[in-house]
């Protein structure tokens, strides 16, 4: 079964600085999905990551896939503090619908 | 178009009591997921159903846990015994047939557990 991991878990970043969030996982996938999470809220998809170099962007948030590398970043410009949540990454088990999701990133923007 | 709906919101109840949640998921979505989110073990699937067949209930925890699918607007998941460890946030998530594409699974409000 695929196995995903995210690094950082927790992330306190000041606003206007830029970090990185990575989800490194298992086997060979060709598809990534991005959620984020409020607290006492629902997940939403932010990014789905279809193919090898695939790089989507919403305002400050950027999502990359290496397929190659197993590797997916979630990149955030110039944070403010309407991005606190927990970011989490998924990935699809090969031959099946099933989604394995990361531990979760909790990034807290400090003004 | 609505979302996925879960009810209820809240559920506190006492261990050994049964207890049901119900989803409706997206009109036209094919697959239903369920999945359980604490603390300690993060966001878990529990069992997912294809046009209203259960294909993986290989995350159900024990036999106390049971899903069904009697159509395809309606979904419950039903603890019998409730214990205090089943207590969790509960989600149903729903998704087109064509998984692969840029449809991502799409997620209720989910539903807040309390088993005293």
């Amino acid at each position: 079964e695929l196995k995903v991991e995210q690094n950082p878990l927790f992330l306190s970043m000041q606003e206007g600085k830029n970090y990185t969030i990575y989800c490194n996982y298992s086997t060979t996938s060709d598809r990534l999905y991005w959620y984020r999470q409020d607290p006492g809220k629902s997940l939403e998809s932010l990014f789905v990551l279809l193919s090898n170099g695939a790089v989507k962007q919403e305002g400050r948030l950027m999502a990359s896939l290496d397929t190659k590398a197993r590797l997916s970043t979630l990149h955030i410009t110039a944070a403010v503090h309407d991005l606190s949540a927990t970011y989490f990454c998924a990935g699809p088990n090969f031959g099946n619908e099933k989604l394995t999701f990361g531990t979760g990133t909790r990034l807290t923007i400090i003004p | 178009d609505a979302g996925v709906i879960q009810s209820p919101r809240h559920e506190v109840t006492e261990m050994g009591q049964e207890v049901t949640l119900r989803c409706k998921p997206i009109s036209g979505h094919d697959y239903l997921f369920w999945y359980r989110q604490t603390m300690m073990r993060g966001l878990e699937l529990l069992i997912y159903f294809n046009n209203n067949v259960p294909i993986d209930d290989s995350g159900m925890p024990e036999d106390r846990f049971s899903a069904k699918m009697p159509n395809a607007s309606f979904s419950t998941l039903k603890i019998q015994p409730s214990e205090p460890r089943d207590s969790a946030v509960y989600f149903c998530a729903s998704s087109p047939q064509i998984f692969g594409q840029d449809q991502p699974q799409h997620f209720g409000d989910g539903t807040r557990l309390s088993i005293l």
